[in-house]
């Protein structure tokens, strides 16, 4: 079965500084991976997908992810985190035969001045 | 073209009653998929439908039921509501069929049930 776990339900970062939110994944056959984005009242928003092309993903606001299947990981950074960043952040993985997402559990970026 | 349109977007009930929600997706998707979202379980699969089939189906019980009309706009019922029925609903939908073939999944705003 697949699954994400993302590590660290809170995350605090100063304004400028760097943003690395940590998922897992787990899947017997290639996935493909995702970060979501959800600020308050809203749904989600695709910040950045893997769908097996280049491992090193770029997405938008300045947010990129490094899918390493050795480590199973596809952790999402951005070099200098701005506040408009605050919000809640999913990683989410499908398999290739279905639409279905698995979601991981989020962490919530807090962004300090 | 316009994004993904859920209604209503905030509804309150009380136990025992049922609730219609509804999903329209974007112009020429024909794949509607629901989540629940809430903050002991996270984001939850509901189920999928396609071309006015149930595609998927994830495990929750059968007081949640779906369906597809055919200009694809979606409805979910939720039947004898709980308390743990409070969360708030997603519907995404996307292009077309799977069988290998991405199609990213565009969500909408949500409709935030409370159950009192």
């Amino acid at each position: 079965a697949q699954s994400v776990t993302q590590l660290g339900s809170h995350v605090s970062v100063s304004e400028g500084a760097l943003v690395l939110l940590r998922c897992n994944y787990s899947s017997s056959v290639p996935p493909y991976l995702f970060w979501y984005v959800q600020y308050p009242n809203q749904g989600l928003q695709l910040l950045l997908k893997y769908t097996s092309a280049a491992t090193l993903v770029k997405g938008i606001n300045g947010f990129e992810a490094e899918f390493k299947k050795s480590e199973t990981s596809f952790h999402l950074t951005k070099p200098s985190a701005h506040m408009s960043d605050a919000a809640e952040y999913f990683c989410a993985v499908s398999d290739r035969n279905t639409d279905k997402l698995i979601f991981g559990t989020g962490t919530r970026l807090q962004v300090f001045p | 073209k316009a994004g993904v349109t859920q209604t209503p977007r905030y509804l309150i009930k009380t136990r025992g009653q049922q609730v219609t929600l509804s999903c329209s997706p974007i112009s020429g998707h024909r794949s509607v998929s629901w989540y629940q979202q809430t903050p002991g379980q996270g984001l939850q699969f509901l189920f999928e439908y396609f071309s006015e089939t149930q595609r998927n189906k994830g495990n929750f019980p059968g007081r949640f039921s779906g369906r597809q009309f055919s200009n694809s706009r979606s409805e979910m019922n939720v039947s004898t509501l709980e308390l743990g029925d409070s969360a708030l609903y997603l519907c995404a939908s996307s292009l077309a069929g799977s069988g290998g073939v991405y199609n990213e999944q565009f969500f909408g705003p949500g409709t935030r049930l409370t159950v009192l």
